[in-house]
């Protein structure tokens, strides 16, 4: 298929692990962007790459987390320390840059930490 | 007070029904508004984007902006079973940059 992957489908980790979540965008998209959905709610912004740079990392809640996108492709969602409060489906969508800001979403990551 | 306020249902209509659905948000400086349909388990597709005041329609679907309300309404007309899902308005402030959503509204289309 030629959407937006995310691997694993499903994370289930214990508390006070380190996880790692991978998006691989739609070939050719610059630009890359990472979700969060928790339960009843709207995705919330967490980071947006365009290329290998991270342009706007603002929604990032705390220090657990980073995310890299070091070939201007592939990017990997990193969570040190989990916490409960982590649990949520992770979301990664791309666009094309330039002319075209659609985003266009993968299926997610369900992300459990017991 | 949130960006973006979308009442959450769930919303239940009979087949055929004309479906409304609405969001408010609060900075005038939001210049892009879509509507994207997500599915159980799945991510968010986009249905719908504009960026003016005014309406869009695709198919059965219509978009419409005010933004000197600030408000934004997505109608579904000859609704169908398969339109069952959650409907979830997101809007951005630059061009190609992040989206904010609002909490979504769940639909149900009984046949």
């Amino acid at each position: 298929g030629a959407g937006v992957s995310q691997t694993p489908s499903n994370k289930v980790t214990e508390k006070g692990k380190y996880v790692e979540l991978r998006c691989d965008p739609i070939s050719g998209h610059t630009a890359l962007y990472w979700y969060r959905q928790s339960l009843g709610q709207g995705p919330e912004f967490l980071i947006y790459f365009q290329g290998t740079g991270a342009a706007d990392d603002s929604g990032l809640p705390n220090d657990r987390f980073f995310a890299v996108r070091p070939e201007g492709s592939v990017s990997t969602l990193k969570i040190q320390r989990t916490e409960r409060g982590d649990s949520a489906v992770y979301l990664c969508a791309s666009s094309l840059g330039g002319q075209s800001n659609e985003q266009f979403f993968g299926p997610g990551t369900r992300l459990t930490v017991l | 007070q949130k960006e973006v306020e979308q009442d959450p249902g769930p919303l239940s209509v009979p087949e055929g029904a004309i479906v409304s659905l609405n969001c408010t948000y609060s900075n005038s400086a939001f210049q892009y508004f879509m509507w994207y349909r997500q599915y159980s388990r799945k991510g968010p597709e986009l249905l719908m984007y504009t960026y003016s005041s005014g309406n869009k329609e695709d198919g059965r679907f219509t978009a419409q902006v005010d933004k000197s309300s600030k408000y934004i309404s997505l109608f579904i007309r000859d609704s169908q079973p398969s339109d069952s899902a959650t409907y979830l308005c997101a809007i951005e402030m630059e061009y190609g940059n992040k989206l904010v959503f609002g909490a979504g509204t769940i639909l149900r289309v009984k046949s």
